[in-house]
């Protein structure tokens, strides 16, 4: 079974500035798709970035970068000129290619605190 | 125009009782889900459905049951509510073979009582 670990429970950044959420996972797949969602205090789940994981090429989605490195499952965050809008909790998850297979596989989540 | 809905959007019952939980998407997508968040914010798979046929049960009790009339509905019966149900339930839905994001709905919060 595959799983996400987010090792960092809370992070703070002072407005902006750039912060990296981290995020690693474990699978014995090769192809997968991974994903970051964002979660305000509204609750609404929301899309960040995606990453194929046979693209090596990283996605970049305006301020929101990821550094995907395949060998060592890791898919880190980078979220540039941070703004008060950003905060919210930040989940990284994974998703097998496999159909039938296609549930979200979610870390525990790391809450973004934006410093005015 | 909402691609993912959820009614409703708050619920608070007593133990013991049955409710639902209704969710609808208007994005062609042909698989829907429910995830449920608990109090510490994990986000977990509960089930999964392509087509209104059901592809992922994640040890769910059978208190939960899910129903598809068809494949832009996707509905959350449970049973004899538990203190232990208290959540919040996400609807989601994707298009299997497009590299499949997940679309989430506002989400249901559940009370039990």
């Amino acid at each position: 079974a595959q799983t996400v670990t987010q090792s960092q429970p809370e992070m703070s950044v002072q407005e902006a500035e750039t912060v990296t959420l981290s995020c690693t996972y474990d699978t014995s797949e090769s192809d997968y798709y991974l994903f970051w969602y964002k979660q305000p205090p509204s609750r609404q789940m929301i899309l960040v970035i995606r990453q194929e994981a046979y693209k090596q090429q990283n996605a970049t989605e305006n301020r929101f970068s990821v550094n995907f490195q395949k060998a060592a499952k890791s898919f880190s965050l980078k979220i540039s000129d941070s703004q008060l809008g950003d905060a919210a909790m930040y989940f990284c998850a994974y998703r097998s290619a496999d159909f039938g297979n296609e549930k979200l596989t979610f870390g525990t989540g790391t809450r973004l605190t934006i410093i005015p | 125009d909402t691609a993912v809905s959820q009614t409703p959007k708050y619920l608070v019952t007593q133990m013991g009782n049955d409710k639902s939980i209704k969710c609808e998407q208007n994005l062609g997508h042909d698989t829907m889900y429910w995830y449920k968040q608990d109090s510490k914010k994990f986000l977990k798979i509960m089930f999964s459905y392509n087509n209104k046929e059901l592809i992922i049960n994640e040890t769910v009790p059978n208190r939960f049951s899910p129903k598809s009339p068809d494949k832009a509905h996707l509905n959350l019966h449970i049973n004899s509510l538990e203190l232990g149900d208290s959540a919040v339930y996400f609807c989601a839905s994707s298009q299997v073979g497009t590299g499949g994001t997940q679309y989430f709905g506002p989400g249901t919060r559940l009370t039990v009582l």
